[in-house]
């Protein structure tokens, strides 16, 4: 099992740019979830997905939208990027009635 | 906003000795966790409390839960050059699974 994946690892954008971060689960989690880190900030939830189907707003939603495309994936996408939004992105997944989220390696994004 | 508060922010200490990390967090919970991250990885999953226990264990790590204090400790016994990493708590205080996390620590053991 691969786990939680995302794709890419590195991303530099200009401002006004757009992309959208690619994250999938193998372990057939119902949750996902998608964080961004910025220094001494801690994980900060943007959005999130409780089952297939169904999107909510986190925290810091502002300047992103999600896509549950299916059960293993869900995709954040920044439609005009800002240098704000520059930061480290986690998914996460969880599985059905559990609490412990497993991650991704993360994608770091710059914007200039 | 963010709910839980980790102190100190950095603890470095030698090998072998025990590594204390404390959260704060200020609404009710069903249960926090801990999550370690190494330096440009992902988070992993350590432990879990839930709010009717006190103390549980797992290896050399030693969880602890005041729900009074609404406060919570991770200790690490014995701690190796291994585990420089910073540390994370994260509460659940909803039927949604979502957590909140704290800043963090970043433990930092010398060999």
């Amino acid at each position: 099992n691969a786990g939680v994946t995302q794709t890419p690892k590195f991303q530099v954008l200009k401002t006004g740019q757009s992309m959208t971060l690619q994250c999938a689960q193998d372990m057939n989690h119902n949750s996902m979830y998608w964080y961004r880190q910025d220094p001494g900030m801690g994980l900060r939830l943007i959005y999130y997905s409780a089952s297939e189907g169904t999107t909510d707003k986190g925290e810091v939603p502002n300047g992103y939208n999600v896509s549950r495309l299916n059960k293993r994936e869900f995709s954040l996408r920044l439609e005009s990027a800002a240098p704000s939004q520059t930061s480290v992105y986690f998914c996460a997944s969880t599985g059905q009635g559990r609490y412990e989220q497993y991650f991704g390696p993360g994608t770091r994004l710059t914007v200039t | 906003s963010q709910q839980g508060e980790e102190d100190p922010q950095a603890l470095s200490i030698q090998e072998g000795e025990n590594a204390t990390m404390n959260c704060s967090y200020k609404t009710s919970i069903n249960n926090l966790q801990w999550y370690r991250q190494n330096s440009g990885r992902g988070l992993v999953h350590l432990i879990l409390i839930r709010s009717n226990e006190r103390e549980k264990h797992s290896g050399r790590l030693r969880v602890t839960l005041d729900t009074s204090k609404k406060s919570s400790s991770l200790l690490i016994t014995a701690s190796r050059a291994a585990d420089t990493a910073s540390y994370f708590c994260a509460s659940s205080g909803g039927s949604n699974y979502k957590l909140t996390f704290g800043k963090g620590t970043l433990l930092t053991v010398n060999p």
